[in-house]
């Protein structure tokens, strides 16, 4: 049981390019999240996927994509980076908002 | 935009005192606060999930308790540990997803 699986773990983009981060879980809960960290702002949230086949809008939706590919799969795309997309994101998953939120361990996005 | 508060930013004490921090939050639609331990380098780790008014949970050393008529839950930890040195978040659920607080940054000195 490897909870929440988050790939690559670090990242260096140039100005421009794509990439695409993926997220999988393995305890069948049907919500998925994607957050960004950065100094002082906490965690954000980016997009999240409340069951499959759905997605939606956070606070922080500009610049990214995603797409719900089954049940365990959630990846966040970046079209066109720029540098203010460099931060640490992390993907989490839950089965209900009152259960606990599993998150995984982060990757290290450097936008130059 | 909803806001959802912590207090203190940030704290330091001594090896074997006790603390608290403050979460604020909507005190309307409340459905669930969560309360999670985040170490340097690390993943936000979970805590407490609190759903009713006048909750009170515990594990080990730290315990919560929540109020959603007046929109607070506190966190406590009794006699501090190196080991509890990490950032605490609070995270709000509103619908479908979750807003978390900017944190308390706790720092334990041995």
């Amino acid at each position: 049981n490897a909870g929440v699986t988050q790939t690559p773990k670090f990242q260096v983009l140039k100005t421009g390019q794509s990439m695409t981060l993926q997220c999988a879980q393995d305890m069948n809960h049907n919500s998925m999240y994607w957050y960004r960290q950065d100094p002082g702002m906490g965690l954000r949230l980016i997009y999240y996927s409340a069951s499959e086949g759905t997605t939606d809008k956070g606070e922080v939706p500009n610049g990214y994509n995603v797409s719900r590919l089954n049940k365990r799969e959630f990846s966040l795309r970046l079209e066109s980076a720029a540098p203010s997309q460099t931060s640490v994101y992390f993907c989490a998953s839950i089965e209900d908002r009152q259960e606990t939120q599993y998150f995984g361990p982060g990757t290290r996005l450097l936008v130059l | 935009i909803l806001n959802v508060e912590q207090s203190p930013q940030s704290l330091h004490v001594q090896e074997g005192d006790s603390t608290n921090f403050t979460c604020s939050f909507p005190s309307s639609n409340f459905y669930a606060l969560h309360w999670y331990r985040w170490e340097t380098a690390k993943s936000p780790e979970a805590l407490f999930v609190m759903t009713l008014n006048g909750d009170e949970k515990k594990k080990g050393r730290i315990s919560a308790t929540l109020n959603t008529k007046e929109g607070y839950s506190y966190l406590y930890i009794k006699g501090s540990q190196p080991e509890d040195s990490a950032t605490y978040l609070c995270a709000f659920c509103w619908g479908q997803n979750f807003v978390f607080g900017p944190g308390t940054r706790l720092s334990v000195l041995p």
